[in-house]
């Protein structure tokens, strides 16, 4: 089954920094790909969601790169802020609503 | 964004009885979920939902648990009994076809 990878687990950067999270998957039928944040306490916020046919998203200071060939998905959170600290989730499935894989989640800490 | 609302928030209920986790998913969604969260750690999935059948579960949904959506109302997913290791977060989430997948905000389940 799909195996999904996480990294780092732990980020901490300063305010205004980029910060960036990376995940792999295995599983080459994989099509659909999303972030979510997690505040502490708190339910999940989708992000971003991307498809198959699409290598790059920009939205609100947030982009999201798809590399199909490494299977590797990216979150980068240009010019963070103490607002973005939370846990983010990356989420993949092979789409038409089949389960969703997480990865492990990467706390992201922002100091002012 | 479009909204899940799960009820309770918090349930506190003694080892062996009966709970039962309530889901309003985004009205005009179809697809439903149920995923556990343990101590603010991976996200599991156990179970999602379609047209009034289960689709999918995993080997964490155990015979103990059971979901429906009697017309069209609540999503809800029910533990009988209840074991000391169901303690933990559950997610309900809905989507409506190739879309994006909204989460709740989470029943916190503790069993005593």
């Amino acid at each position: 089954g799909e195996q999904v990878e996480q990294r780092p687990p732990h980020l901490s950067v300063r305010e205004g920094d980029s910060a960036i999270i990376i995940c792999t998957y295995t599983d080459s039928a994989t099509a659909y790909f999303s972030w979510y944040k997690q505040e502490a306490g708190a339910g999940l916020q989708l992000l971003m969601s991307v498809l198959s046919n699409v290598d790059r998203k920009e939205e609100q200071g947030l982009t999201v790169l798809l590399n199909k060939k490494d299977k590797r998905l990216s979150l980068n959170l240009t010019a963070a802020h103490p607002g973005d600290s939370a846990v983010y989730f990356c989420a993949v499935s092979a789409g038409n609503n089949n389960r969703i894989f997480f990865g492990d989640g990467t706390q992201l800490v922002v100091k002012p | 964004g479009p909204k899940v609302l799960q009820i309770p928030s918090h349930q506190i209920i003694d080892m062996g009885q009966m709970v039962t986790l309530n889901c309003d998913p985004v009205s005009n969604h179809l697809y439903f979920y149920w995923y556990k969260q343990i101590l603010g750690q991976q996200m599991e999935f156990l179970v999602n939902f379609y047209n009034g059948k289960v689709m999918e579960k995993s080997k964490l949904f155990k015979d103990q648990f059971s979901v429906e959506r009697p017309d069209g109302s609540y999503f809800t997913l029910k533990i009988q009994p209840t074991a000391l290791e169901d303690s933990a977060v559950y997610f309900c989430a809905s989507s409506f076809g190739q879309g994006e997948v909204f989460f709740g905000k989470g029943t916190r389940l503790t069993v005593v």
